[in-house]
């Protein structure tokens, strides 16, 4: 099946700093890949969408200034934690989409998560 | 927009006994359904899915059930073993689209030996 990896799997920084995620499609090309955000026994909360080449898609309440988020490539997206404070402090997951087309199941693979720490 | 209710929030169940977990939707646009496992401290893994032209799919010892008239599905787990403890999600989409996937709150699983 697809794999998507993240990097890293935990981070603890100081309150100021900027943290960047990466979310890697290992085996295939992800024209879409999606970023959550998970708060402890809650559910997964959509931040983003991310289209390779194209500017992401914020929902409704998420700052795009602090939360930026690059698509540069068809196997790669980043989230960067700008001027992290402590209520950013979260589990951070991002999914990858298979592209549409003939054959395609739509399905999203998702990451093993992020878990951020904002001292 | 799409809303997506979840039930129960916790279902504990004795080994080899079977569970079942509740999810409605709001949105008759959805026409997909994936459920989710997350394990303490991981993301999720994809176990099942059914799309709304069937009502049915099964996959060894897991089934989801889809009823489109009253806009609910239902994840069933036979034979339960301790390593289905962990958290599942439900989650409706549709496809073709933006393809968000708007998710339940989520059911902690304790499988009892």
């Amino acid at each position: 099946g697809a794999v998507v990896s993240q990097h890293p799997s935990r981070v603890i920084c100081k309150s100021g700093t900027s943290v960047k995620i990466e979310c890697r499609s290992l085996d295939f090309q992800a024209t879409t890949m999606f970023w959550y955000r998970q708060f402890p026994k809650k559910s997964l909360m959509l931040m983003a969408t991310s289209n390779e080449g194209s500017k992401a898609t914020y929902e409704q309440g998420v700052e795009k200034d602090k939360f930026l988020i690059n698509h540069a490539s068809l196997t790669l997206s980043t989230l960067t934690v700008t001027s992290a404070h402590p209520e950013d402090s979260s589990f951070y997951i991002c999914s990858a989409r298979t592209p549409s087309g003939r054959g395609s199941t739509d399905t999203q693979y998702f990451g093993p998560g992020t878990r951020l720490t904002v001292l | 927009g799409e809303n997506v209710e979840q039930h129960p929030s916790t279902l504990s169940v004795q080994e080899g006994d079977s569970a079942v977990i509740k999810c409605t939707y709001s949105d008759s646009a959805s026409n997909y359904f994936p459920w989710y496992k997350q394990e303490l401290g991981k993301g999720s893994q994809l176990i099942i899915d059914i799309r709304s032209n069937v009502g049915e799919k099964k996959d060894q010892r897991i089934a989801v059930t889809l009823n489109k008239t009253a806009k609910h599905f239902s994840l069933h787990i036979t034979e339960t073993q301790p390593e289905d403890s962990a958290v599942y999600f439900c989650a409706a989409s549709i496809i073709g689209g933006a393809q968000k996937l708007v998710f339940g709150q989520g059911t902690r699983l304790t499988i009892n030996p």
